[in-house]
């Protein structure tokens, strides 16, 4: 069975700090690795995702991600925070067959 | 529209009811994901259709639920008998096959039963 741990469900960290966003998978498979995040009464929206290709992934918004097969983590990052990432995130986890496993989200703080 | 939709964005209603939660995907996405979003949670699937079948509902949590996608484009969630314990945010998302296509997903429906 597939999982995903999120350690922290709330994260505060000052404008123009590094954002670390922590996420640990359980896969039998390959995995595909999904982060997601949700403003407040809005969908959510993906911010990057691993299928197998490169392991440092590149996604919207200045985030990144890096695949790390023998730590079974994709935490995200980002080298500066900015005011407008404060918002919930969500790291996910499939496989070929679609279903989506999602964390339990970590909420984002950023203080001025 | 450019993205999901669905509708209505809030729905309350009375334990024991039945109530029609629907999704709009996007144009030309035959994969069409349900999922429900309890208060301090991550999404948790529900149904997946491919075209007008459902190509997996081993989320569905009792057979109250209950999901439709009859021309392979519209999708209506139903719920039977509401509790209380329904109560919760129900996501809808498309892809445009599967196998790993990005999920787009709409706002929401928040559902909340008395």
């Amino acid at each position: 069975a597939q999982s995903v741990t999120q350690l922290g469900s709330h994260v505060s960290v000052s404008e123009g700090a590094l954002v670390l966003l922590r996420c640990n998978y359980s896969s039998s498979v390959p995995p595909y690795l999904f982060w997601y995040v949700q403003y407040p009464n809005q969908g959510l929206q993906l911010l990057l995702k691993y299928t197998s290709a490169a392991t440092l992934v590149k996604g919207i918004n200045g985030f990144e991600a890096e695949f790390k097969k023998s730590e079974t983590s994709f935490h995200l990052t980002k080298p500066s925070a900015h005011m407008s990432d404060a918002a919930e995130y969500f790291c996910a986890v499939s496989r070929s067959d679609d279903k989506i496993i999602f964390g339990k989200g970590t909420r984002l703080h950023i203080l001025p | 529209g450019a993205g999901v939709s669905q509708t209505p964005s809030n729905k309350v209603t009375e334990k024991g009811k039945y109530v029609e939660l629907r999704c709009d995907p996007i144009s030309g996405h035959t994969a069409l994901y349900w999922y429900r979003q309890s208060l301090g949670q991550g999404p948790e699937f529900l149904i997946y259709f491919q075209g007008t079948g459902a190509a997996d509902d081993s989320g569905l949590p009792n057979d109250r639920f209950f999901a439709v996608r009859p021309e392979g484009s519209v999708s209506t969630l139903k719920i039977q008998r509401t509790e209380r314990g329904d109560s919760a945010v129900y996501l809808c998302a498309s892809s445009l096959f599967s196998k790993g296509d990005t999920q787009y997903f709409g706002p929401g429906t928040r559902l909340t039963v008395l």
